[in-house]
């Protein structure tokens, strides 16, 4: 299994600033996944993060508005950039444990409201 | 790329019933395919799985099964409590590269005392 501790667990900002989500993962993992959870709705993958390269976004997610840092093989960050109130949403960072196609494990996620 | 369908969005049952969720997946070649509960304001955790090499597994109240063919998968909760009471998500994804874990929309489960 994984311990994974992700943070801040809230916070409310204002439209225009940034927020950095920081996840530490206490094992070394290859990749590091990025979810939205948007109120009452599923999880959508933000970008992959592969230590040692760039992330990777799925389709409508850009590095501009989620820059994302993977220094090391137990870390990595998102940044939500120039916030606006639709950018309010739970973020989620999850690992694998043993590659793709094991399970799955999230951090307890972020809970953000852009005011 | 892979999509899943999730069905029904909400179900409400009594106490001690069965409850089925369906989901259908795009993509032959996903092979694994997850099941998440979450509790409200708790993150997702997994409560059972299984690959493309098998059509049926179980555990205690839980079981999923798989039909290849159709390309859909179901969860099966059996006497169920009001602790099951949560939003379920099924997955899919592929066992190789950097393919994501792909979700449904959820479904959110009711049991009623």
């Amino acid at each position: 299994s994984a311990v994974i501790s992700q943070k801040p667990s809230r916070d409310i900002c204002q439209r225009g600033t940034s927020l950095t989500i920081q996840c530490q993962v206490d094992s070394q993992v290859t990749m590091m996944f990025w979810y939205r959870q948007q109120p009452g709705q599923s999880l959508t993958l933000i970008a992959t993060a592969n230590q040692g390269s760039e992330a990777t976004y799925e389709s409508g997610f850009v590095i501009d508005k989620f820059p994302i840092s993977r220094p090391n093989l137990t870390f990595s960050t998102l940044t939500v950039s120039n916030m606006s109130p639709e950018d309010s949403s739970i973020y989620l960072c999850s690992v694998e444990i043993g590659g793709r196609g094991t399970e799955a494990f999230f951090g307890q996620g972020t809970r953000l409201t852009v005011v | 790329g892979e999509n899943v369908e999730q069905h029904p969005s909400t179900l409400s049952v009594q106490e001690g019933d069965s409850a089925v969720i369906k989901c259908t997946y795009s993509d032959s070649a996903s092979n694994y395919f997850p099941w998440y509960k979450q509790e409200l304001g708790k993150r997702p955790q997994l409560i059972i799985d299984i690959r493309s090499n098998v059509g049926e597994k179980k555990d205690q109240r839980i079981a999923v099964t798989l039909n290849k063919t159709a390309k859909h998968f179901s969860l099966h909760i059996t006497e169920t409590q009001p602790e099951d009471s949560a939003v379920y998500f099924c997955a899919a994804s592929k066992n190789s590269g950097n393919t994501p874990l792909v979700f449904g929309k959820g479904t959110r489960l009711s049991v009623i005392a």
